[in-house]
């Protein structure tokens, strides 16, 4: 069984900068990995599949990277409405979540 | 557009059944696998089940195994979740969730029935 996790738990960022935030498998996924934040009271939202492809109306400033076990999303120009947790998730055949990173904006 | 409508959750005693509902529109339903996801209160995302396209395969996570029941009705565009023997721990906002192909990530979202156990 494959074991997502990620890193930090808590990242907190100026308006403006850039946001890194890594997701680890503990077994080679390939690139079988999405991206999903989930703003307070509200569903899920797909943001990054197969790594790195954005989902339907995401903005350029969502880039995702990586493949086999270490993955990368990166939110450029970090604006108020991007408060929100990002979980990370294998998309192939089991579909583990990671924990979860809470980023807040200074 | 898609919508995902669930249905079904409330509050059910320990031991008990309750069967979730999604009401599924807006895209072929038969075309696309299916899934449950559910978080606890202040909790992360879980997967629950996964469906194929034509509800032959399923899945479940191993705390739900033997347990919870996934399967669809094509010809009613929806998507059920049986859970049986509720414990506690089951407590959580249950999602369904549509693939975006097959054995891929979750591109749409219902908004989610809380299904709460306790006595």
């Amino acid at each position: 069984e494959v074991v997502m996790t990620q890193s930090p738990a808590i990242l907190s960022v100026y308006p403006g900068e850039s946001a890194t935030l890594s997701c680890r498998a503990s077994q080679d996924i390939s690139s079988n990995l999405a991206w999903y934040q989930q703003k307070p009271g509200q569903a899920p939202r797909l943001l990054i599949y197969g790594a790195s492809t954005r989902a339907t109306g995401v903005p350029a400033r969502f880039s995702g990277s990586g493949s086999g076990t270490e993955f990368t999303l990166i939110i450029s120009n970090l604006q108020s409405e991007d408060l929100a947790v990002y979980y990370c998730q294998q998309s192939n055949d089991w579909y583990p979540f990671g924990l979860g990173t809470n980023l807040e904006i200074k | 557009q898609v919508q995902l409508v669930e249905s079904g959750g409330g509050v059910v005693q320990p031991g008990r059944s309750l069967r979730l509902s999604c009401a599924a529109s807006g895209f072929t339903f038969s075309n696309y696998g299916m899934h449950w996801v559910r978080q606890a209160p202040g909790k992360g995302l879980e997967w629950v089940a996964a469906t194929s396209f034509d509800g032959v395969a399923t899945k479940c996570a191993g705390s739900v195994k033997g347990r919870f029941t996934i399967s669809r009705d094509n010809s009613k565009s929806t998507l059920y979740l049986q859970m049986d023997s509720l414990r506690a721990e089951d407590t959580a906002i249950y999602y369904c969730a549509k693939e975006i192909s097959v054995h891929s990530a979750f591109d749409s979202w219902g908004q989610g029935t809380l299904v709460s156990v306790s006595s």
